[in-house]
């Protein structure tokens, strides 16, 4: 299986901060990298599809990049609704594979 | 509205087996596949498999392929995932999740969630 590794594991930030997220894959995976949103208690929520894709009612201030093994999620001017756990998911294969999230706390 | 409901939380002894649900609505169910997604405690997702909902074709991670069996019913429009040789490790939180995209696949309805506790 392919192993997604992000870091941070944690950050700490304040309101109206920008944050850079990264997320490596052990091999290519092209551009099928998906991004989500998860709050304590609740399910995930997707946030960007196919690398770069903003999903439907996902505020602008999120964007992804990157392609190949090497992927970034900015959140710029973090709201007090963005303080998460963030994960970044492969569907390259038939096999998906999550990284191991990234918590962003306030600072 | 999309929604996917799963049934309720489960407590079961080492060794036995859980089958948890995942009834849909809102949508025609047998044009999706579903994938079944565990949390344990603090830690990260964990992708178990997937089914399509409309031939039945099945694929599971390598992790549980020998425990795991996704199932659906599409007369009930519900899709099943069963855990065989229940461990105090598979005490997890699973949840259900749409696929949509033919190319790039994403999870765009999850479930709310069946917290599994395995306890003797």
């Amino acid at each position: 299986d392919i192993k997604m590794t992000q870091s941070p594991s944690s950050l700490s930030a304040s309101v109206g901060d920008r944050v850079t997220i990264t997320c490596r894959a052990s091999q290519g995976i092209s551009t099928y990298l998906n991004w989500y949103q998860q709050k304590p208690g609740k399910a995930p929520k997707l946030l960007i599809y196919a690398t770069s894709n903003l999903h439907t009612g996902v505020p602008s201030r999120f964007s992804g990049s990157g392609s190949g093994a090497d992927f970034a999620l900015t959140i710029n001017s973090l709201q007090p609704e963005d303080f998460a756990t963030y994960y970044c998911q492969q569907s390259s294969t038939t096999a998906w594979t999550f990284g191991q999230g990234t918590k962003v706390e306030i600072k | 509205q999309v929604q996917l409901v799963q049934s309720g939380a489960e407590v079961k002894k080492p060794g036995a087996s859980v089958k948890v649900s995942c009834k849909a609505s809102g949508y025609t169910f047998s044009t999706y596949t579903i994938h079944w997604v565990r949390q344990a405690p603090g830690q990260r997702l964990e992708w178990m498999g997937w089914i399509n909902a409309g031939d039945g074709v099945t694929q599971y991670s390598q992790k549980f392929q020998d425990r795991v069996t996704i199932t659906r019913d599409t007369s009930a429009s519900t899709a099943y995932m069963q855990l065989s040789g229940l461990r105090s490790g598979d005490t997890a939180v699973y949840y259900c999740a749409r696929e949509v995209g033919f190319t790039f696949g994403r999870f765009d309805f999850w479930g709310q969630g069946t917290l599994v506790t395995v306890s003797s």
